[in-house]
């Protein structure tokens, strides 16, 4: 199985703030990486696909980038709806492994 | 609007058996992938299963492989997942989601999950 690996596991941010995480695969997946955002009690939403794409109706103050192994996920101008745990997840293998998550909490 | 309700869930004790049902609704049913996606509450996610759109493909996470089987029926809007040799670590809320087309995933939509509760 493709290994995902996030970071950070917590990120410490204020409304406004622009903030970045990681996510690295084991081995190249191309672009076949999503981003999920889950809220407390809630089901995760899907942010991004195929590393870059934004899904409809997300805020366009997200963005992702990368190819091969290394990607990242960009809030640009955090907004108080914006804190909350987000997962990389691959698709590129028949085995759609997803990262440990990142904790964006409010500083 | 798209909508996916699991159903299914409850106390099992180890070594049992459950299936796991998701009814959809508000869009063609067989022109999309599944996954069934679990979560131990307050833990991360675990993909756990996919079919594609008209179930010729299914793959399982290695840590369930050989105990649960994903299938669907078009005809009924429906997905499922059949559990058995069920262990204390298969105890999480499992979602099913639906993917962006064919495959599971990237998961487009999702349910609010149905908690199985495995019991010693």
């Amino acid at each position: 199985e493709i290994q995902m690996t996030q970071s950070p596991s917590t990120l410490s941010a204020s409304v406004g703030d622009r903030v970045t995480v990681t996510c690295r695969a084991s081995q190249s997946i191309r672009n076949w990486l999503a981003w999920y955002q889950q809220k407390r009690g809630e089901a995760p939403k899907l942010l991004i696909y195929e590393a870059s794409t934004l899904q409809r109706e997300v805020p366009s103050r997200f963005s992702g980038s990368g190819s091969g192994t290394e990607f990242t996920l960009t809030i640009s101008g955090l907004q108080p709806d914006d804190f909350a745990i987000y997962y990389c997840q691959q698709y590129y293998s028949s085995s759609y492994t997803f990262g440990q998550g990142t904790n964006l909490e409010i500083k | 609007e798209v909508l996916l309700v699991e159903s299914g869930g409850g106390v099992i004790r180890a070594g049992g058996s459950v299936r796991l049902s998701c009814t959809a609704s508000g869009f063609t049913f067989g022109d999309y992938g599944f996954s069934w996606v679990r979560q131990v509450p307050g833990k991360g996610l675990e993909w756990v299963s996919a079919i594609s759109w008209n179930g010729g493909s299914a793959t399982y996470a290695d840590s369930i492989k050989g105990r649960f089987t994903i299938s669907r029926d078009n005809a009924k809007n429906s997905l499922y997942l059949q559990m058995n040799s069920l262990r204390g670590g298969d105890t999480a809320l499992y979602f099913c989601a639906r993917g962006l087309m064919v495959r599971g995933a990237p998961m487009a939509h999702w349910g609010q999950g149905t908690l199985v509760t495995v019991s010693s």
